[in-house]
């Protein structure tokens, strides 16, 4: 059982608000991921990162950012928030690149 | 560069009989393989993973996979299909070796079995 955390599990919010959406994971792995997922959608990757102080944009362009300070956590910030933003985010880590990523049980935004 | 291909946005079978969920892959380099199934409201579980050992992999809940290098295939069966296995797959590659750290998600099979 993969021991990785999100919250929260379900937001509503209005335009304009700042938001943090937090992702922590106790397997001590050194590499993170944020996706976004929209309803009946493949996983795109948003932000990445491989240990702490290391962070990378992914393959879809987003609006939000993130940072490593410690490497358990893994938080996820919109300045900003936008009905375009409105999804489902999935934070993942992995122990080494190439093996299998552990995945959180989500958290899904809507912005109103 | 690599992609993947999962063959059938919908599969749909009964109860007892058996399931095949299709995938097929590109990659520059040899190619780490995964399975993952989505629950709804949940998020993804790793079923199984090809990581160059043993070409057949065998997962959680009965499921298994075959990885066939010259059909560029990773299929994902079952013998028999239980109610709980109604779920969204998605096939996922990774090219180790590549310096490209980031896996690459199918687009999803929405599985639905009929009692």
């Amino acid at each position: 059982e993969a021991d990785i955390y999100q919250t929260p599990r379900y937001l509503v919010i209005g335009t304009g608000k700042k938001i943090t959406l937090e992702c922590s994971q106790t397997m001590g792995h050194d590499k993170m991921y944020w996706y976004q997922q929209d309803p009946g959608m493949e996983l795109h990757l948003i932000h990445y990162s491989y240990g702490v102080n290391s962070t990378e944009k992914g393959d879809l362009s987003s609006e939000s950012t993130v940072s490593r300070i410690r490497t358990e956590h893994f938080p996820l910030t919109l300045e900003s928030a936008r009905p375009s933003h409105t999804s489902q985010y999935l934070c993942a880590s992995s122990d080494r690149a190439i093996e299998a990523q552990y995945f959180g049980p989500g958290t899904r935004l809507l912005v109103l | 560069a690599q992609s993947v291909t999962q063959l059938d946005s919908h599969v749909s079978v009964s109860e007892g009989t058996p399931v095949l969920l299709r995938c097929n892959y590109s990659s520059s380099y040899s190619p780490s393989l995964f399975w993952y199934v989505q629950h709804p409201n949940k998020g993804l579980q790793l079923l199984l993973k090809y990581t160059s050992a043993a070409t057949l992999v065998k997962g959680i809940n009965g499921f298994e996979a075959e990885f066939k290098k010259s059909e560029t295939s990773f299929h994902l069966t079952k013998p028999s299909a239980h109610m709980s296995d109604a779920a969204e797959y998605f096939c996922v590659v990774s090219a180790a070796g590549a310096g490209s750290y980031q896996l690459t998600f199918g687009k999803g099979t929405k599985l639905s079995v009929i009692p």
